[in-house]
């Protein structure tokens, strides 16, 4: 167990619609990033929060935006969902943007239909 | 462009064997590498990693080597153990991008007993 808690696991939902995954780092870990997985394109980087605040952006769509609240916890938004987002989305945390290694949430598999 | 790649996508060891897992990029920014182990349905768990200024480093049965002339890390393995099959994660972050991770594409590691 990482400590890095993702919430839902899964998420079956329908193209166009809107969702919400949420992400609670390690305790003490002030950044936070997000990943995704997909059966084409492996583990990208999509974007990393530090204590509030953006820090970098990877492969991130315009349709995807993310925040991090003052108790540390991240959500990711993905809307206007497209058949091709349909992946593994992972989160995980450190204890900040120097930091080396980072530590990986279980995930939450979104199936888009 | 993938700057971290894994050529080999399976490898089968005998249990009590090495496994030796290779991994090359292309950025010459790189100066972090990590290598992560993964299970099905679960997130990356890190494993060992290795500074650029190093060219070893252990962890009990684990072993990563950089050769940064080459630009090539790999992970040894010894005694290869049943618990290890899974698959394996080449990733490596440089300080001028906020840490975010790079990841190969993976190795699918099976020991058989």
């Amino acid at each position: 167990d990482s400590g890095v808690t993702q919430t839902p696991k899964h998420l079956i939902t329908a193209t166009g619609q809107r969702v919400t995954l949420r992400c609670s780092p390690r305790s003490g870990d002030l950044s936070v990033y997000w990943y995704q997985q997909s059966l084409d394109q492996g583990l990208q980087f999509l974007i990393q929060y530090y204590n509030g605040e953006e820090r970098a952006k990877g492969n991130i769509l315009e349709r995807f935006s993310a925040q991090q609240f003052p108790d540390l916890h991240s959500e990711l938004n993905l809307s206007s969902l497209e058949l091709g987002d349909s992946a593994l989305y992972f989160c995980a945390s450190s204890v900040a943007t120097w930091a080396n290694e980072q530590f990986f949430g279980p995930g939450t598999r979104l199936t888009v239909l | 462009d993938q700057q971290v790649k894994q050529n080999s996508p399976s490898l089968s060891v005998q249990e009590g064997r090495i496994s030796i897992l290779n991994c090359d990029y292309t950025n010459s920014m790189f100066d972090y590498f990590l290598w992560y182990k993964k299970y099905p349905a679960e997130g990356p768990t890190f494993l060992i990693s290795i500074s650029s200024i190093k060219d070893k480093n252990e962890d009990g049965r684990f072993t990563v080597f950089l050769n940064k002339s080459a630009k090539h890390l790999s992970l040894h393995i010894v005694p290869s153990q049943p618990g290890d099959s899974a698959v394996y994660f080449c990733a490596a972050s440089s300080s001028g991008s906020a840490r975010q991770l790079t990841f190969g594409s993976g190795t699918q590691l099976t020991v058989l007993p």
